[in-house]
């Protein structure tokens, strides 16, 4: 068990610049989610994955936003036309499934961007 | 809609002082609560929950009480050490639902 992997760690960016970040699943965990964390604030809620299927979306994710897991593994979060506001620390979790303790949910390191 | 308030910090101890963070929550029904604990430069952790009124969640000295009538979650710690050092959040998940509704955390210094 390797843990929730997310990469990069941190990311630099100008105004108005695409951006993509990754996150890896503690292996056989089906499901996957994305909150985001400001400075001084608790994580939000991003959208979660089912497999591959996307399930539910805040309406934190406006449509600048785009999350995919396409083969149910890994999970990608694109940020198209960057602002300032963007700023902040994307953190992925992950789950084994239903039921009980297979609720709980693992947090990988986050990434943090940066817009400048 | 559900939220989640903590007590703000930073809550500064000594070495084997006695610990309280409180953490209150609004929402309809009875959700699960949940405490997770950011160490510097780690990912969020989860430090102990309780899924219905009157349990008890605990784990590495710390303790938890669902109080239903009070909607309260108040994290407790009888003698904190340096390395308690870290941010707290208070958390909560519908049954059912999959999100975690976050406080905005409470970081703990506890000095030698």
């Amino acid at each position: 068990d390797t843990g929730v992997s997310q990469d990069p760690r941190h990311k630099i960016t100008k105004r108005g610049q695409n951006v993509t970040f990754r996150c890896d699943p503690i292996s056989e965990h089906n499901r996957l989610y994305w909150y985001r964390q400001t400075l001084g604030q608790g994580p939000e809620f991003l959208t979660y994955f089912q497999n591959e299927a996307q399930l539910e979306k805040s309406r934190l994710l406006s449509d600048r936003f785009s999350a995919e897991r396409p083969k149910g593994s890994f999970s990608t979060l694109e940020i198209q036309r960057t602002e300032q506001g963007d700023s902040a620390m994307y953190l992925c979790a992950s789950s084994l499934g239903v039921g009980g303790g297979r609720n709980e949910q693992f947090f990988g390191p986050g990434t943090r961007l940066t817009v400048l | 809609g559900n939220s989640v308030t903590q007590m703000e910090g930073p809550v500064t101890l000594s070495e084997e002082a006695f610990l309280t963070i409180n953490c209150t929550y609004t929402a309809t029904g009875y959700p699960s609560l949940f405490w997770y604990v950011q160490y510097p430069g780690e990912g969020l952790q989860l430090l102990l929950k309780a899924t219905k009124a009157d349990d008890k969640g605990s784990n590495k000295g710390f303790e938890a009480t669902y109080r239903k009538e009070t909607t309260s979650f108040h994290l407790e710690k009888g003698s904190v050490q340096v390395s308690d050092s870290a941010v707290y959040f208070c958390a909560l998940r519908y049954t059912g639902f999959q999100k975690l509704v976050f406080g905005t955390g409470t970081r703990l210094l506890v000095s030698p």
